[in-house]
């Protein structure tokens, strides 16, 4: 199975700086996801962009998909300290018996000081 | 609130002692999921259920099962833990997506920390 991989793997910003996170996969997907998992804690959903999408919005979130390129990128703007958390892409790999399934890459640590 | 729900948040056990983690959902959904997560990794797909299908992902050890005895209660069951197992697991679930009526984003509760003595 694919995974996606991220960069940076950690990320240091100050509070109102953007934040761009990058995922790159290797095989056709269904839909891309974005989520943020809080120290020791589980994993919230973010933002989902499906393949025939190319950018989407969600408050201060703002994600880009280049299935030609087979990447993605997330953009926080206006970060503040509370952004602090791993972000993780996840694919829905297109076709096969694995449809429905995430595929989880290692994530971006994103760090936002005060 | 809608919720996933994972108990214990901690636990503790012996070298090769069962232990059983337990979730349950009142979201009402037909897929439920667990992961493992080690520090600084991904979340590893053990197995899922989708209704009453058990869907084993091809890696996952035979030292763990699962039951889901009903919609909304999955159970992870770790029969012999070794060290390697100490791990963030995470249940999680998701709606029909195999109708295509609807997106298979996933829902997670808080996790269970394992910690193996």
């Amino acid at each position: 199975s694919q995974q996606g991989e991220e960069d940076p793997q950690a990320l240091s910003i100050q509070e109102g700086e953007n934040a761009t996170m990058n995922c790159s996969y290797k095989t056709s997907i269904n839909n891309l996801q974005w989520y943020r998992q809080n120290s020791g804690r589980g994993l919230v959903h973010l933002i989902l962009i499906r393949s025939n999408e190319r950018e989407k919005h969600s408050g201060r979130l703002r994600v880009t998909l280049d299935t030609s390129k087979k990447s993605s990128s997330l953009l926080i703007t206006a970060s503040r300290a509370a952004d602090t958390a791993s972000y993780f892409c996840a694919t829905d790999d297109a076709g096969g018996t694995s449809y429905g399934k995430l595929t989880f890459g290692q994530g971006t640590i994103l760090t936002v000081h005060p | 609130d809608a919720m996933v729900i994972q108990n214990p948040r901690y636990q503790v056990t012996q070298f090769g002692k069962p232990v059983t983690l337990s979730c349950s959902q009142t979201l009402n959904h037909n897929v439920m999921y667990w992961y493992q997560q080690k520090s600084s990794q991904a979340p590893k797909l053990l197995f899922h259920y989708y209704d009453k299908d058990f869907n084993n992902e091809a890696d996952t050890p035979d030292n763990f099962q699962s039951r889901r005895p009903n919609t909304s209660f999955c159970f992870l069951d770790i029969r012999s833990p070794g060290l390697g197992d100490a791990a963030m697991y995470l249940c999680a679930t998701s709606r029909d997506w195999k109708s295509g009526r609807t997106d298979n984003e996933q829902f997670f509760g808080p996790g269970t920390r394992l910690t193996v003595l």
